[in-house]
């Protein structure tokens, strides 16, 4: 059974600081691994999907990266702002289109 | 991109009541819909996959007379807690396959706003 864990749970930054979150899966056989942010009492937006095939993705200020086969993927911020402010959930794809996701990282990044 | 849409988004119902929560893939066709449940602090769990024109499949612990799940066309499934009770009370959020389209099938889905439900 696929397992996703994500480190750290919370993490409070300056405005300004660049930070990495980590997430890590059980099972290397995936499809591809995508990135969310929840805002509170809201759904789910897309940040990045990596296949399982490509080792990085980059959207403006967000990178991500994968290393299949040690089960790990890390989401860079550069230049964090405040209204990055959110949770961020890690979600890795296996067979029949079923996410497998963490328990988030709520960030916080202060003024 | 692609836009999913739940309705409601909010609701607060007596126990012992049913409750139809709708998502709707509003400019994409989704042959496949998964519906997840969200407690509080806590990771999002896969209830069901919802497919068009057939039953829909639980996944392990998930009682499929209580939590009714319908994807009568493309575009829209619901899922109905029945007889709901102050322990159905969660965040469920659905996601949408997009069927093969021009762009290429990535495999990402697509998720709705969220459904809060309140069981008094």
């Amino acid at each position: 059974k696929q397992e996703v864990t994500q480190i750290p749970a919370a993490l409070s930054v300056p405005e300004g600081e660049n930070l990495v979150l980590n997430c890590s899966f059980t099972d290397s056989a995936i499809y591809n691994l995508q990135w969310f942010r929840q805002d509170p009492g809201k759904g789910l937006t897309s940040l990045l999907l990596i296949q399982s095939s490509q080792r990085e993705q980059t959207s403006g200020r967000l990178n991500a990266s994968l290393d299949k086969s040690s089960g790990r993927s890390t989401l860079y911020i550069a230049a964090s702002q405040p209204g990055d402010s959110a949770t961020y959930l890690c979600a890795v794809r296996g067979s029949n289109y079923k996410l497998t996701f963490g328990k988030g990282t709520l960030l916080t990044v202060n003024p | 991109g692609a836009v999913v849409s739940q309705h409601p988004s909010w609701v607060i119902c007596k126990s012992g009541t049913s409750v139809k929560i709708e998502c709707r893939s509003l400019d994409f066709q989704a042959t496949t819909m998964f519906w997840y449940r969200q407690f509080p602090k806590q990771s999002l769990m896969l209830m069901a996959t919802s497919n068009e024109g057939s039953k829909a499949t639980y996944e392990q612990g998930v009682e499929k007379d209580k939590f009714l799940i319908n994807h009568a066309s493309l575009t829209l499934s619901t899922l109905t807690v029945t007889s709901a009770h102050p322990e159905d009370s969660s965040f469920y959020i659905c996601s949408a396959r997009r069927t093969r389209w021009a762009g290429g099938n990535t495999g990402e889905l697509f998720f709705g706003e969220g459904s809060r439900l309140t069981v008094l």
